[in-house]
Parts: C-alpha cells; sequence; structure tokens
C-alpha cells in the first residue's frame, strides 16, 4: 500500500495567494483528517470526514480555511487568502474504521511570507 | 486549562534507563486513549492504545488511571531509536453527537549513549 499521498511536500506562496493542499487517503479508510502542526501549537485537528462528510470543523480557524472531499479518494485543504501566520506543516491522516488508529502522510511544509 | 496536557520535556536519559511521561486530561467522559510517536520532521505514528487493565509492548506499558484522568507511558531499558516526541490522543464524546479527538502537544525524549 501506497500509504496517504499528500501533495505538495513543500509550498512557499506571497501573503494574500490562495493555496490548495491536497490528499489521497489509504484506500478503503472511512474516516480522513487535517492538521496543522506548529512549535507553539502544536498538532491541531482542523477537521475531519467520515464517508466524505464533515464531521468535526471546529477546529478551523475562520472563513479563509475550507476543506473538501468529493470523493473517497481525494481530499483538498484551501487557504484563500493566505497569510504570515498559516506557516505550518500540514498533515492528513486516514483511518480505516475508527478514530484512533490514522495513518499520517509526510505532510506539506507551507511557508507564507 | 487545556483538554490534554503532557510536560514538554526534554526528558534526556542514558541508554538503559527507564523513562515514564504522563497526560493528563480534563474531560472525565473521555473514552478512549493512545500515544503516538513521532520523530523528528516526521509523521506521527501510533504507538500504542491505552486500556483501563493498562497494556504491554515490548518495553513499552501504557496505563490509564481515570480516577486522576491521565495517562502514562513507561519506556523500559531506552535504546537511542526510541528519540523521539510522543503524543497523546484523547477521544470523547462531543454534545454535537460525535466524537472529538485531541492531541497533546507531546513530550520530548533524547536518549544518548
Amino acid at each position: 500500500d501506497a500509504g496517504v499521498i499528500q501533495s505538495p511536500r513543500h509550498e512557499v506562496t506571497e501573503m494574500g495567494q490562495e493555496v490548495t493542499l491536497r490528499c489521497k487517503p489509504i484506500s478503503g479508510h472511512d474516516y480522513l483528517f487535517w492538521y496543522r502542526q506548529t512549535m507553539m501549537r502544536g498538532l491541531e485537528l482542523l477537521i475531519y470526514f467520515n464517508n466524505n462528510v464533515p464531521i468535526d470543523d471546529s477546529g478551523m480557524p475562520e472563513d479563509r480555511f475550507s476543506a473538501k472531499m468529493p470523493n473517497a479518494s481525494f481530499s483538498t485543504l484551501k487557504i484563500q487568502p493566505s497569510e504570515p501566520r498559516d506557516s505550518a506543516v500540514y498533515f492528513c491522516a486516514s483511518s480505516p474504521l475508527r478514530l484512533d488508529e490514522q495513518y499520517f502522510g509526510p505532510g506539506t511544509r507551507l511557508t507564507v511570507t | 486549562r487545556k483538554e490534554v496536557e503532557q510536560d514538554p520535556g526534554p526528558f534526556n536519559v542514558p541508554e538503559g534507563a527507564t523513562v515514564a511521561f504522563n497526560c493528563t486530561y480534563s474531560n472525565s467522559a473521555s473514552q478512549s486513549f493512545f500515544w503516538y510517536r513521532q520523530d523528528c520532521r516526521k509523521e506521527p505514528k501510533l504507538l500504542m492504545s491505552v486500556y483501563s487493565s493498562g497494556n504491554e509492548d515490548g518495553r513499552f506499558t501504557a496505563q490509564l488511571n481515570r480516577a486522576s484522568q491521565y495517562i502514562s507511558l513507561l519506556i523500559r531499558d531506552s535504546k537511542l531509536s526510541d528519540s523521539a516526541t510522543y503524543l497523546c490522543v484523547v477521544i470523547h464524546g462531543f454534545s454535537g453527537g460525535y466524537n472529538k479527538l485531541i492531541f497533546g502537544a507531546g513530550t520530548r525524549l533524547a536518549v544518548h549513549p
């Protein structure tokens, strides 16, 4: 199995630009999670989906962030407009049946200048 | 007060030492508990679940103390390869009818020769 795939692995953009992060979960996994990790705030759950439906989006920082899961094999996290404080590593994870056994992707390192 | 708290460390220990970390949680209705391991600049990976009766996996022992609302991770005979950040995860039911998942900020372990 290829594991969770994220793209791009690194993204550098200027403030105000739109950023789209992509995730392909492990085939057959019902849950998909988006996280953000910074030194200051640690690992924060942004949103998670069950069977493509958003379940808990209480961690989404503000309206600039949006996440979609149009089908079982693809999800996006979009930031528009981006700000320097959005700089972080964004992880996507998937889980087969439960919330606990999560398999993380390698992450996208985002730098907003 | 944070919902899940960990001592950030770092814990600096020599090879062969025994080290223990605690993770406290504030929601007494929390249902499930886990330990994840994260190597530097890598994604988190599930280390072990924490059961009410405690569980052991080789050199690692996880325990739950519901009365005092904390979980612990004990590592015996530390190896250099155990150097990593250890994240606790707590899951509890939420009034919205779904499960809420919270990561601790992590405890950093450095094992030296």
